[in-house]
């Protein structure tokens, strides 16, 4: 069975440059999150969805991100216009909602993004 | 509100010693606990989970955890460290008794095993 899947793995650009992170995950898995991990920070849980629908989006740090999931099978993370703190790596996870809250994550292996 | 804390930046222990990587956590009602492992350039990868039952949990790779409610704790051990288990280690939470929550991570605690 295929991971999650994420995709540019890396990514670097200019300032003021629009980013889209790109996200499939695990066929039948409910649950969608975005992660970003930093040195300073760790691991913080920007969005997350439930079929589909987006759940808590607290975690998103200003307007210029912005997350979609169309369909059941693909999500987007969207930052514009990008700038150097934003670097960061960014992780897609799912999980399955049957059997409640006792399901693990599943990440995929990133995408590193670098603004300069 | 749900936390976990892992006191530990970093652990060193020597190849064919056994290792402990300790977490504690805080949630107002049952804990889901889970312990994740990453290696460079990769994303999290799932080791073991509590959910109920037998306190000591038993996971991939010979690792192995112990859930204790008393100290509300849930570390992480293996009885022989390989080099390979050199990697970055993450515990997690959730309240089992709150739907919809997501898992709260803790910082992480770089293992390092040496030859």
């Amino acid at each position: 069975d295929a991971g999650v899947i994420q995709s540019p793995r890396h990514e670097v650009t200019e300032m003021g440059q629009e980013v889209t992170l790109r996200c499939k995950p695990i066929s039948g898995h409910d649950y969608l999150f975005w992660y970003r991990q930093t040195m300073m920070r760790g691991l913080e849980l920007l969005i997350y969805f439930n079929n589909n629908v987006p759940i808590d989006d607290s975690g998103m740090p200003e307007d210029r991100f912005s997350a979609k999931m169309p369909n059941a099978s693909f999500s987007t993370l969207k930052i514009q216009p990008s700038e150097p703190r934003d670097s960061a790596v960014y992780f897609c996870a799912s999980s399955l909602s049957r059997g409640g809250l006792r399901q693990p994550q599943h990440f995929g292996d990133g995408t590193r993004l670098s603004i300069l | 509100a749900q936390s976990v804390a892992q006191p530990e930046d970093q652990v060193n222990v020597a190849e064919g010693n056994p290792l402990t990587v300790k977490c504690t956590y805080s949630v107002s009602g049952n804990p889901y606990l889970f312990w994740y492992v990453q290696y460079p350039n990769r994303g999290l990868q799932f080791l073991l989970k509590y959910i109920t039952g037998d306190n000591l949990v038993k996971g991939s790779y010979g690792f192995e955890a112990e859930f204790n409610k008393s100290q509300t704790s849930f570390h992480l051990k293996k009885p022989s460290a390989l080099v390979s288990d050199s990697a970055l280690y993450f515990c997690a939470v959730r309240d089992a008794n709150q739907a919809g929550t997501a898992l709260i991570f803790g910082k992480g605690t770089t293992l390092s095993v040496s030859s």
